[in-house]
């Protein structure tokens, strides 16, 4: 089963502008991880948030986590054709498997 | 960079023939996850090795499925028979110590078509 829920599940937006996506989980987690997926292929480690961290930031990349709503936002800025692609959440406990949500698929238009 | 390797890349199968995936992840990873991912949903786990040993298989269909890691380095995944409802992303990735903070690296997947 998926610990994790992105919303919104699917995101349109135009060159230059945010995108902003979030993650809702339901148990207590050690860490929660932003990864992104381009079509087709294997996913690629973005950031991670430490369950006692607030807000991380890595280059266009800002995360924020909540644990007492037990929900994290990823913002992209500035955002590239480059940055189209899926997006997935995911937590790990402290048996440090991680679950993944059902992602975000996010399509910049030039 | 360090990458984990999968083939094939693609495989279509028919239905009751066996089809095995491979995985070779980055040097000195002791931990190496095999998940599975649907089409239009996130990667579920379906075995965790640390070195040769099976950490958790418990999402593994045994009935159907088998996974092996017999020196601790390169892993192989395996369906018999396979059904129509395993078409799916199979994707490998591996980790170290460190990457609790670092994160899994993740092979680019065999993309399993059953007919």
């Amino acid at each position: 089963s998926q610990q994790g829920e992105e919303d919104p599940q699917a995101l349109s937006i135009q060159e230059g502008e945010n995108a902003t996506m979030n993650c809702s989980y339901k148990t207590s987690i050690n860490n929660l991880q932003w990864y992104r997926q381009n079509s087709g292929r294997g996913l690629v480690h973005l950031i991670l948030i430490r369950s006692n961290e607030r807000e991380k930031h890595s280059g266009r990349l800002r995360v924020t986590l909540d644990t007492s709503k037990k929900s994290s936002s990823l913002l992209i800025t500035a955002s590239r054709a480059a940055d189209t692609a899926s997006y997935f959440c995911a937590t790990d406990g402290y048996d440090y498997k991680l679950s993944f949500g059902a992602g975000t698929t996010v399509t910049v238009r030039a | 960079e360090a990458e984990v390797a999968q083939s094939p890349r693609y495989k279509i199968t028919e239905k009751s023939q066996a089809v095995a995936f491979w995985c070779d992840p980055i040097s000195g990873h002791a931990t190496l996850y095999w998940y599975r991912q649907i089409l239009g949903q996130g990667p579920e786990l379906l075995v965790q090795f640390q070195d040769e040993s099976v950490v958790d298989d418990s999402q593994l269909p045994k009935d159907r499925f088998s996974a092996e890691r017999l020196k601790g380095v390169d892993s192989t995944l395996k369906i018999q028979p396979a059904e129509l409802g395993d078409s799916a992303m199979y994707l490998c990735a591996s980790s170290s110590q460190d990457d609790t903070i670092h994160g899994y690296t993740f092979g680019s997947g065999t993309r399993l078509t059953v007919v």
